[in-house]
């Protein structure tokens, strides 16, 4: 069975920092891996999707990146700002499945 | 384009009650997906939809959750009788036929069962 993990739970930094969020995941033969942002009382809303075969992907000033064989993916966000203040959560989807599996998320807060 | 509509935003009831929520996709959106999402949680997938037909209901507890979507396109998903641990937000989300990967998710149900 599929566990996707997200360490630690929340974060708080101030402004500025540049900031590496991590997921890992127990099952490396996934078929993708996605990155979600949630905004309290809103939905989610995806970021990055990395293919299995991808080893990053780059959208303005996130980056992320899959290590297939360790179980684990990066979001990078540079020169953190208080709008990226968010939970983050990673999902995976395993081939030939159509079900993500998301891990619990990370509650990033910005501080100006 | 407008969004995935869902409604109530938030309800509250006491156990052994029921509810209903209802999801409006986007249209032309012939996939449509439930989850529940209980705090401090990634949301799980509860039900998947193609069209008016159910593709996945595995984590679907069907003893007391049920969903449909006669025509294929609003979808209502009902909790009888609710318990205590079904408090969460309950998110429904729609896609391309065949889009897993590009779901556009709604704001969600906050419900919590007292």
């Amino acid at each position: 069975k599929q566990e996707v993990t997200q360490i630690p739970a929340a974060l708080s930094v101030p402004e500025g920092e540049n900031l590496v969020l991590n997921c890992s995941f127990t099952d490396s033969a996934i078929y993708n891996l996605q990155w979600f942002r949630q905004d309290p009382g809103k939905g989610l809303t995806s970021l990055l999707l990395i293919q299995s075969s991808q080893r990053e992907q780059t959208s303005g000033r996130l980056n992320a990146s899959l290590d297939k064989s360790s179980g684990r993916s990066t979001l990078y966000i540079a020169a953190s700002q208080p709008g990226d203040s968010a939970t983050y959560l990673c999902a995976v989807r395993r081939g030939g499945s159509e079900k993500l599996v998301f891990g619990k998320g990370m509650k990033l807060t910005v501080n100006p | 384009e407008a969004g995935v509509a869902q409604s109530p935003r938030y309800k509250i009831i006491e156990k052994r009650q029921s509810v209903a929520f209802w999801c409006n996709p986007i249209s032309g959106h012939a996939t449509l997906y439930w989850y529940q999402q209980i705090l401090g949680q990634g949301p799980k997938l509860l039900i998947q939809f193609q069209n008016n037909g159910v593709v996945d209901d595995s984590q679907l507890p069907k003893d007391r959750f049920s969903a449909e979507r006669l025509k294929g396109v609003d979808s209502t998903l009902k909790i009888q009788p609710a318990k205590l641990e079904d408090s969460a937000v309950y998110l429904c989300a729609s896609s391309l036929k065949g889009r897993v990967d590009e779901q556009f998710f709604g704001p969600g149900t906050r419900l919590t069962v007292l």
